[in-house]
């Protein structure tokens, strides 16, 4: 089986950064995703890391540690449509067809 | 591309009746469809993995002969609710996968709009 935790929510202002974090334990790690869902609406997909290190795609970037089972999804110059859910998914290689482990979610709320 | 569509988008339904539920990968074919259950404020939880042609692999806890999947092509599944109750409302997601589709890198879900399934 596998773990996956993430806050429940955060708040922040609009323009400022906010920093989701995700642990995990899982056998056979084979790639975290990000997704943001918006209430009533099908999730997103913001972003995958599969190697340590940063990605970076313009206002929202991804962090993988694999050794610490942590990913972190940083929003930069927060803007009030990025309230929404946040989720952390992890794949195995195990898993066959892509199938993912969704984390509850993390609620980000942007106030003016 | 990768759009995927879900009809009905709400439906409410009376108890003891069945309700379908239709996926599409629009522009593409999908090697797999997933259908996830997500109640209010929590996260997604996957019901079943389906693939064309094949039966669908439940997952625990799910009871299949209340949630029939059928994945007659590469471009749509159904799932079925049958005789529903109440406690089956929810918001119903599919999602759909596939290798090494143009313009993806990571083999990663894309998801329908959802049915937001009401049972009185």
């Amino acid at each position: 089986g596998q773990n996956i935790d993430q806050p429940t929510e955060m708040t922040a202002t609009e323009g400022a950064i906010v920093q989701i974090n995700c642990t995990y334990q899982t056998s056979g790690f084979n790639g975290l995703f990000w997704y943001q869902q918006h209430a009533g609406e099908a999730p997103t997909f913001l972003s995958y890391n599969v190697l340590d290190g940063l990605e970076e795609k313009g206002r929202f970037s991804s962090f993988l540690s694999r050794s610490k089972g942590y990913s972190y999804l940083l929003l930069k110059e927060l803007q009030m449509k990025d309230s929404a859910s946040y989720l952390c998914a992890v794949r195995r290689t195990t898993d066959s067809w892509g199938k993912l482990q969704f984390g509850a979610g993390t609620q980000v709320v942007v106030t003016p | 591309g990768a759009v995927v569509s879900q009809h009905p988008s709400r439906v409410i339904c009376k108890s003891g009746t069945s309700v379908k539920i239709e996926c599409r990968s629009l522009d593409f074919q999908a090697t797999t469809m997933f259908w996830y259950r997500q109640f209010p404020k929590q996260s997604l939880m996957l019901m079943a993995t389906s693939n064309e042609g094949s039966k669908a692999t439940y997952e625990q806890g799910v009871e299949k002969d209340k949630f029939l999947i059928n994945h007659a092509s590469l471009t749509l599944s159904t799932l079925t609710v049958t005789s529903a109750h109440p406690e089956d409302s929810s918001f119903y997601i599919c999602s759909a996968s596939v290798a090494g589709l143009a313009g993806t890198s990571y083999n990663e879900q894309f998801f329908g709009p959802g049915t937001r399934l009401t049972v009185l």
